[in-house]
């Protein structure tokens, strides 16, 4: 069984101060873990994946995640936020061997806010 | 063009219309996959096509039915839906590795289908 919890539905921060946004999750075998991000209106878009490699995963408009094996994280970051980053993220963990999508287990979300 | 277009983009229905939800994807995936995001709800996967064949159907009423007649394209027919059945829509696809089964994880999403049930 495996599961992911997004630690804040809510995060709010200034532009230009850095961005946490914090993922926990479970699972019996070694996962997959992934960011989406979901700007109003439009579909899920990959921000960045680990897939048991380097546990430091760089991804797209500055983001990285670092995969913590014995904190069980995942936490998304960002050195300095930009308006455009407001948007809804999501965690995802796999298992990488199942044929499923039924094994891709979304969390609930975190909404970031970026004040001006 | 984005790889995974879906029509239309806003549909408002009544509870005894019947319409359909239309997915086309243009990345060259083998499988495809429907999504229903609610409100305050976590993402829900509805059907799974993989290799243009239903491989997951997540207790999904029968007033939603998938097509999927080739690799490219998903349907979502919708008949005698009810008030709470308003979400999104969202259509995936996916590369799907034959032999091994195995599905790394990385979607492609469309922007989804907003659907209003009066």
């Amino acid at each position: 069984a495996q599961s992911v919890t997004q630690l804040d539905s809510h995060v709010s921060v200034s532009e230009g101060t850095p961005v946490l946004l914090r993922c926990n999750y479970s699972s019996s075998y070694s996962p997959s873990l992934f960011w989406y991000v979901q700007h109003p209106n439009k579909g899920l878009q990959l921000l960045l994946k680990y897939t048991s490699a380097a546990t430091l995963v760089k991804g797209i408009n500055g983001f990285e995640a670092e995969f913590k094996k014995s904190e069980t994280s995942f936490h998304l970051t960002k050195p300095s936020a930009h308006m455009s980053d407001a948007a809804e993220y999501f965690c995802v963990v796999s298992l990488i061997s199942s044929g499923s999508a039924r094994q891709l287990t979304f969390g609930s979300g975190t909404q970031l806010t970026v004040l001006p | 063009e984005t790889g995974v277009t879906q029509t239309p983009r806003h549909l408002v229905m009544g509870m005894t219309n019947k319409k359909s939800l239309k997915c086309e994807q243009h990345l060259g995936h083998n499988a495809m996959y429907w999504y229903k995001q609610s409100a305050k709800k976590p993402l829900e996967l509805m059907f799974v096509y993989n290799f243009k064949e239903q491989t997951e159907n997540n207790s999904v009423p029968s007033r939603f039915s998938p097509e999927c007649p080739n690799s490219s394209h998903l349907f979502l027919h919708l008949h005698t839906l009810q008030p709470e059945d308003s979400a999104l829509y969202l259509c995936a696809s996916s590369q799907v590795k034959r032999l091994a089964g195995v599905h790394t994880g990385e979607l492609f999403f469309g922007e989804g289908s907003r659907l209003t049930v009066l």
